[in-house]
């Protein structure tokens, strides 16, 4: 069965300081990620996917298969980077159909 | 950009009422769209894929006689909790598939409360 992992509910960082926010994941098949980003009382955008291997608002992600993870990072965090972040697996031959983990919610601090 | 639009926004329903949630691609067209429902601090969890001019293909555990989709044309998804109950009170959050764009935009969600 497919699992997406995040284990930090909550997370704190001070602003210029780097941020990682974990996600694991288990599938069989071959994996397609993303992660997904909220902003108080905004719908939910895509911040990045595996496939593209960009860099959006400073965020980069690695998806790494031998430790089925898919970290998003931030070298230096900005007080606006502060949302709830999702990740999500692609699952299935239909395009679009999503599993979340959880997520974290991120604040950052003055 | 693309948009997908919901509505409503918020919905209260008597208990055993039907209420109906509507999905709207603004400015494409959108042959699969996606429902997905959220409680309370928790993750979104995948519902059904809603398919134009075909029947949904709901996911494991979740009533297709309860939560109803259809997708007549493809700009509109709709998705009707029937016979409402206070436990079908949640979030429920659409999303489509932009061809050339890729795919998971989302509506801004809908919070219905049942009493």
């Amino acid at each position: 069965a497919q699992r997406v992992t995040q284990p930090e509910k909550l997370l704190s960082v001070f602003k210029g300081a780097p941020v990682e926010l974990k996600c694991n994941y288990s599938y069989s098949g071959s994996p397609e990620l993303f992660w997904y980003v909220q902003y108080s009382r905004q719908r939910l955008q895509l911040l990045l996917r595996h496939i593209s291997r960009e860099s959006i608002k400073g965020f980069t992600a690695d998806l790494n298969k031998g430790e089925t993870s898919f970290h998003l990072k931030k070298p230096f965090a900005q007080e606006e980077d502060s949302a709830m972040y999702y990740c999500a697996l692609g699952r299935g031959s239909t395009l679009g159909r999503l599993y979340f983990g959880r997520g974290t919610q991120l604040t950052v601090w003055p | 950009g693309a948009v997908v639009s919901q509505h409503p926004s918020r919905v209260i329903c008597k208990s055993g009422t039907s209420v109906k949630i509507e999905c709207r691609s603004l400015d494409f067209q959108a042959t699969t769209m996606f429902w997905y429902r959220q409680f309370p601090k928790q993750s979104l969890m995948l519902m059904a894929t809603s398919n134009e001019g075909s029947k949904a293909t709901y996911e494991q555990g979740v009533e297709k006689d309860k939560f109803l989709i259809n997708h007549a044309s493809l700009t509109l998804s709709t998705l009707t909790v029937t016979s409402a109950h206070p436990e079908d009170s949640s979030f429920y959050i659409c999303s489509a598939n932009v061809p050339g764009q890729g795919y998971g935009f989302f509506g801004q969600g809908t919070r219905l409360t049942v009493v």
